[in-house]
C-alpha cells in the first residue's frame, strides 16, 4: 500500500524557522509536492521536488532525498499567517496525488 | 479566473438520506479530482476524470458513492443512502498540468455531516 508519514502538530513562534518532515513509502515515485491548508479553506499548491536537493521559494523551501524515500518543508521568519495545515504528497506515476495526514503548524506571537 | 468552486459549503444530513455534492472546476481543465478527508487524517482519492470519463474510481468506497461529469464541465457526487462514515469534507480538484507536480487547484470543500 502507499504511506506517507508527517507529524500531527508542531509549535513554532513568530520570526522562528520550523521543519515539516515527510517520510513516503510508495509503490511508485516521481516526486513530492506541499501543500498549505487553511482552516475551511481550499488546500493550495506549495512546491514540487522530483530530484534530489533542495528548492527555495521566497520563506518557504522543500528539499527531498529520494534514496531515503524523505523530505521536509521548511518555513522561515516564522509569520502567524503560516499557521495553517501542510499535507506532503506523492506522485506515484498516476495522474492522482497520494496525500499525506497533514502537519497542523501553530505559530505562536 | 475563476477558481474551483463547490457547493455546498455544509450539508447535514440524516443517516439514511441523500446527499449531491457538486463542483465547477476552472474553465478548460480536463482533469478533475474527488479526495475526501475524514476528521485529522490523510487526504484521501476517491476519483479522476478525464473530462467526461472516469479515469481511475479506485477510491471510491462503495456502491453509494456515485459520481458523475456531465459534458466534461461540472461534476456531481451523490451519497445514498448516507452513513455515519461517510461524514467528512468532500473536496473537489481539477488540473491541466501535464507536468510531474501535476498541480491541483482545490475547490474549499464540501463539508457533510451525517447524524
Amino acid at each position: 500500500g502507499q504511506s506517507l508519514e508527517q507529524p500531527s502538530e508542531v509549535t513554532a513562534v513568530e520570526g522562528a524557522i520550523v521543519q515539516i518532515n515527510c517520510t513516503y513509502q510508495t509503490s511508485g515515485f516521481y516526486g513530492l509536492s506541499w501543500y498549505q491548508q487553511h482552516d475551511g479553506g481550499a488546500p493550495t499548491f506549495l512546491s514540487y521536488n522530483a530530484l534530489d536537493g533542495l528548492e527555495e521559494t521566497g520563506r518557504f523551501s522543500s528539499f527531498l532525498s529520494r534514496s531515503d524515500s524523505y523530505g521536509y518543508l521548511l518555513l522561515q521568519e516564522l509569520q502567524m499567517k503560516d499557521s495553517a495545515s501542510y499535507f506532503c504528497a506523492v506522485n506515484t506515476g498516476r495522474r492522482a496525488l497520494t496525500f499525506g495526514s497533514g502537519t497542523r503548524l501553530q505559530v505562536q506571537p | 479566473e475563476a477558481g474551483v468552486t463547490q457547493f455546498p459549503s455544509h450539508s447535514v444530513i440524516e443517516k439514511g438520506q441523500t446527499v449531491t455534492l457538486r463542483c465547477d472546476p476552472i474553465s478548460g481543465h480536463d482533469n478533475l479530482y474527488w479526495y475526501r478527508r475524514v476528521m485529522g487524517k490523510e487526504i484521501k482519492f476517491l476519483l479522476h476524470f478525464v473530462k467526461e470519463s472516469k479515469q481511475d474510481e479506485s477510491g471510491m468506497p462503495n456502491n453509494r458513492f456515485l459520481a458523475e461529469r456531465t459534458g466534461g464541465t461540472y461534476s456531481t457526487l451523490k451519497v445514498q443512502p448516507a452513513e455515519l462514515e461517510d461524514s467528512g469534507v468532500y473536496f473537489c480538484a481539477s488540473s491541466q498540468d501535464s507536468s510531474g507536480a501535476n498541480v491541483l487547484t482545490f475547490g474549499a470543500g464540501s463539508r457533510l455531516t451525517v447524524l
